[in-house]
């Protein structure tokens, strides 16, 4: 059975700060990995999505990576600001394009300025 | 493009009553919805998956006849709890299977309390 981990569950650090936050899975054969932003009370909103045979991918000041056979990826933020203060999420997909997804708990980021 | 349209962001219940929740998909052909739960602290657990047509996939552990589960047409799905009871209180969130997309589309989410 799948179980997907992530630590740490809590992170409080100073505007400008760079951080990675961690997300392990038990099963390699994952089809496809995302890493999800959620404010409090909101809905999911998707930040970046690797597919297993890429190893990162990169949208402004983020950047995740993939290594499918040790079960791990990271999620970089580089300068983080006040308005990334969220929960991050970390999900696999173990089918196809479009099957549903296994979570993490989380890590809830607070940036102070 | 690709919008989910969830309904009601937040609802309030009594006990024994029952609850819909709507997920419309607004710009594209949603064949298979996922529904999800998350209580405080936990991550979210996907609860069913829907056809539409056919009848709901419940994960094991979920009622069936309390998560009474439609997804009668390409754009939408409903979920309706049962006889809510307090611990039902949780957040649900849908996720719609987009076939021109690699990634599933989310909505909003709802908040449900059961008083």
């Amino acid at each position: 059975k799948q179980e997907v981990t992530q630590i740490p569950a809590a992170l409080s650090v100073p505007e400008g700060e760079n951080l990675v936050l961690n997300c392990s899975f038990t099963d390699s054969a994952i089809y496809n990995l995302q890493w999800f932003r959620q404010d409090p009370g909101k809905g999911l909103t998707s930040l970046l999505l690797i597919q297993s045979s890429q190893r990162e991918q990169t949208s402004g000041r983020l950047n995740a990576s993939l290594d499918k056979s040790s079960g791990r990826s990271t999620l970089y933020i580089a300068a983080s600001q006040p308005g990334d203060s969220a929960t991050y999420l970390c999900a696999v997909s173990l089918g196809q394009a479009g099957t549903a997804l296994i979570f993490g708990k989380g890590t809830t980021l607070s940036v102070s300025s | 493009g690709a919008v989910v349209s969830q309904h009601p962001s937040r609802v309030i219940c009594k006990s024994g009553t029952s609850v819909k929740i709507e997920c419309r998909s607004l710009d594209f052909q949603a064949t298979t919805m996922f529904w999800y739960r998350q209580f405080p602290k936990q991550s979210l657990m996907l609860m069913a998956t829907s056809n539409e047509g056919s009848k709901a996939t419940y994960e094991q552990g979920v009622e069936k006849d309390k998560f009474l589960i439609n997804h009668a047409s390409l754009t939408l799905s409903t979920l309706t709890v049962t006889s809510a009871h307090p611990e039902d209180s949780s957040f649900y969130i849908c996720s719609a299977k987009n076939r021109d997309r690699p990634s599933n589309t989310f909505g909003s989410g709802t908040r449900l309390t059961v008083v």
